[in-house]
């Protein structure tokens, strides 16, 4: 089956960079994914990795390891607005659905 | 990107009536995904739901329970049966697509606040 790991909560303050770690245990690797939830919103698609290193997005980056099975995603020049829930996801074994991490609550501070 | 949208958005039911929730999207797809999230939770898998077929339903999920239904390539429901307390969640809906990176993103729609008294 597919596990994955990552800080239950990070606090930062305004204009730093943060690392949400995400490392996994999966039978079939399909690329690992990142969502961002505000809270009362919908999960909304981040990045994803299926090759190693490091993919940016504006302030955006995602960073993948495969053979140490591990990511990150990376936020810089952090804003208030970045306050949310982030989940990493892997793909199951069939390909065809995601199974997804339990969530880091990031916190921004001013 | 898709766009998904759910009806109702919330609702307070009572223990032991059924609530169906309606899942509309703006483009064909293949596959729907359910998912419940409870308070503070991550988001679980109920099932997934093809057009034309059965859903396949996840295990600790029955389709006694959480019927489905594909009708068509835009549209689904689910309906939570016979509800506990317990079941008191968001349930969302999801379609994908595929990315600009050989990956394939998942869209969701806003969820259904479901609260049983």
């Amino acid at each position: 089956g597919q596990s994955l790991e990552q800080p239950s909560e990070v606090t930062a303050v305004e204009g730093a960079i943060v690392q949400i770690n995400c490392t996994y245990q999966t039978s079939g690797f399909y690329g690992l994914s990142w969502y961002q939830q505000h809270d009362g919103g919908a999960p909304t698609f981040l990045s994803y990795n299926a090759l190693d290193g490091l993919e940016e997005t504006g302030r955006f980056s995602s960073f993948l390891s495969r053979s140490d099975s591990y990511g990150y995603l990376l936020l810089q020049e952090l804003q208030m607005k970045d306050s949310a829930s982030y989940f990493c996801a892997v793909r199951d074994l069939s390909g065809n659905k995601l199974v997804f991490g339990a969530g880091t609550i990031l916190r921004v501070k001013s | 990107s898709a766009v998904i949208s759910q009806k109702p958005s919330r609702d307070i039911c009572q223990r032991g009536t059924s609530l169906t929730i309606q899942c509309q999207v703006d483009s064909q797809v293949t596959m729907m995904f359910w998912y419940r999230q409870q308070p503070g939770q991550s988001l679980t898998l109920i099932a997934t739901a093809n057009q034309g077929s059965e859903a396949t339903y996840e295990s600790g999920f029955v389709i006694d329970k959480f019927p489905i239904s594909r009708p068509n390539l835009t549209f689904s429901t689910l309906t939570v049966s016979n509800m506990s307390p317990e079941d008191s969640s968001i349930y969302l809906c999801s379609v994908e697509e595929p990315g600009g990176t050989g990956s394939y993103e998942q869209y969701f729609g806003p969820g259904t606040r479901l609260t049983v008294t």
